[in-house]
């Protein structure tokens, strides 16, 4: 079964600081990696996948098969970047159309 | 930019009563999706749809939910005889234009917030 963990349930961060938000999976098949993100009273939104790797916001995020990992980083966090942040996995190589597979999500406080 | 819309934006009904969320997804995409968060848990996976049927169902969909897309825009979510543990947020999601696959990235409704009484 495919399982999304995101140890950290809250992380606060000072502006300025690194910050980095941890992505762990476990999946037999052909992994697709999503970030996604939900600022106050706003809808889920994507931030980035991992086939894209680009960087959105200053974020980026690299996978990491070895260790089954998609962190989530950035070099200097900005208050704006204050949100919940919610990894997730889908099926890219079986029969699931589409469905993807959430971590419980991490509060991220940005303080100035 | 187009957008997946969702009404109401929060229902309260009494246990045991049906109920019908609604969503307009965005216009050209091709797959349709529900998933629930119950307060302080994960977002959960219940349902996909895909040409004019369910492709994909979580054990939480079970008989008491049903979907439907009854005309070319709107899809639905039906909830039979709703229970207390059915309060949560419903999010709608679609992606997959016309020539792309299911794994495009989803675009997700603002929810809709199902209390339960």
């Amino acid at each position: 079964a495919q399982r999304v963990t995101q140890p950290e349930k809250l992380l606060s961060v000072f502006k300025g600081a690194p910050v980095e938000l941890k992505c762990n999976y476990s999946y037999s098949g052909s992994p697709e990696l999503f970030w996604y993100v939900q600022y106050s009273r706003q809808r889920l939104q994507l931030l980035l996948r991992h086939i894209s790797r680009e960087s959105i916001k200053g974020f980026t995020a690299d996978l990491n098969k070895g260790e089954t990992s998609f962190h989530l980083k950035k070099p200097f966090a900005q208050e704006e970047d204050s949100a919940m942040y919610y990894c997730a996995l889908h099926n890219a190589g079986g029969t699931s159309y589409g469905k993807l597979t959430f971590g419980q999500g991490t509060i991220l406080t940005v303080h100035p | 930019e187009p957008e997946v819309t969702q009404t109401p934006s929060h229902q309260v009904t009494q246990m045991g009563q049906e109920v019908i969320l609604r969503c307009v997804p965005i216009s050209n995409h091709l797959y349709f999706y529900w998933y629930r968060q119950i307060l302080g848990q994960k977002v959960e996976f219940l349902v996909s749809f895909y040409n004019n049927e369910i492709s994909e169902k979580s054990e939480i969909f079970d008989d008491q939910f049903s979907v439907e897309r009854p005309d070319g825009s709107n899809f639905t979510l039906k909830i039979r005889s709703t229970k207390l543990e059915d309060s949560a947020m419903y999010f709608c999601a679609s992606n997959g234009g016309q020539g792309a696959y299911s794994n495009q990235p989803q675009h997700f409704g603002d929810g809709t917030r199902l209390s339960i009484l």
